[in-house]
């Protein structure tokens, strides 16, 4: 089982660019949820999505997009980036339900310059 | 909205012996789950513990245990033998339990205690 896997796993990008991040979840898991983390900081919940819809959005702006395939992999997309957007972007994936754990990937470090 | 709060920026600890990491959040649900993550420098969230609110026993997972005081809002997370292999940058995390059209709640993280283990 190879986990939850992300890409890149380092990306350096210029402000007002747009960029997007990959991630493969978990074996079996159904649900994506995305969080940034700015360093120093606690992980910071972006959104999650559940059969192919978004469910549940933190407060971050429109320029936060997301998307998640019939196979249950997902995107997130920045646009306008901002120098504040500089961040380890984590992927969480976990089985819907009630019971259920979290599982992360390694995360993509983005750079804003 | 829920709140986390982890007081401790820092702690250290000798090898072999035990230290403990406090947490209190705030939450007006009475269904919901607490959790301990650990991050080292590789970055990936890895699960130590966790704790279902309507459990009354503390979980425990090796040298790794909690004292969960429902009544407090307070979840400590202790680990004893410390080891080198312990050092982190450790968060604790709350979940509601109840499920929302099918998906499960979001995950809300303190800020982190960075533990250091000394030789």
């Amino acid at each position: 089982d190879a986990g939850v896997t992300q890409s890149p796993t380092h990306l350096i990008k210029t402000r007002g660019q747009q960029v997007t991040l990959r991630c493969s979840p978990k074996s079996g898991h159904d649900t994506v949820s995305w969080y940034q983390q700015a360093l120093g900081q606690g992980p910071q919940f972006i959104f999650q999505y559940y059969e192919e819809e978004e469910r549940q959005r933190g407060n971050f702006p429109d320029r936060f997009s997301g998307h998640q395939f019939p196979n249950y992999s997902s995107e997130l997309n920045v646009n306008a980036l901002l120098l504040g957007d500089s961040a380890l972007y984590l992927c969480a994936s976990s089985l819907g339900g009630r019971d259920t754990e979290a599982f992360f990937g390694q995360g993509t470090r983005l750079t804003v310059v | 909205a829920q709140t986390v709060t982890q007081s401790q920026p820092e702690m250290s600890v000798q090898e072999a012996e035990t230290v403990t990491l406090s947490c209190t959040y705030d939450t007006s649900e009475s269904d919901y789950y607490l959790f301990w993550y650990k991050q080292p420098p590789s970055r990936q969230m890895i699960l130590v513990i966790r704790q279902e609110a309507y459990k009354q026993q503390n979980a425990t997972e090796n040298r790794f245990s909690v004292n969960f005081q429902k009544a407090a809002k307070s979840f400590s997370l202790k680990i004893s033998d410390s080891q080198l292999g312990d050092a982190a940058m450790y968060f604790c995390a709350y979940r509601r339990g109840t499920t929302r059209g099918g998906s499960n709640y979001k995950l809300t993280f303190g800020k982190g205690t960075l533990l250091t283990v000394n030789p």
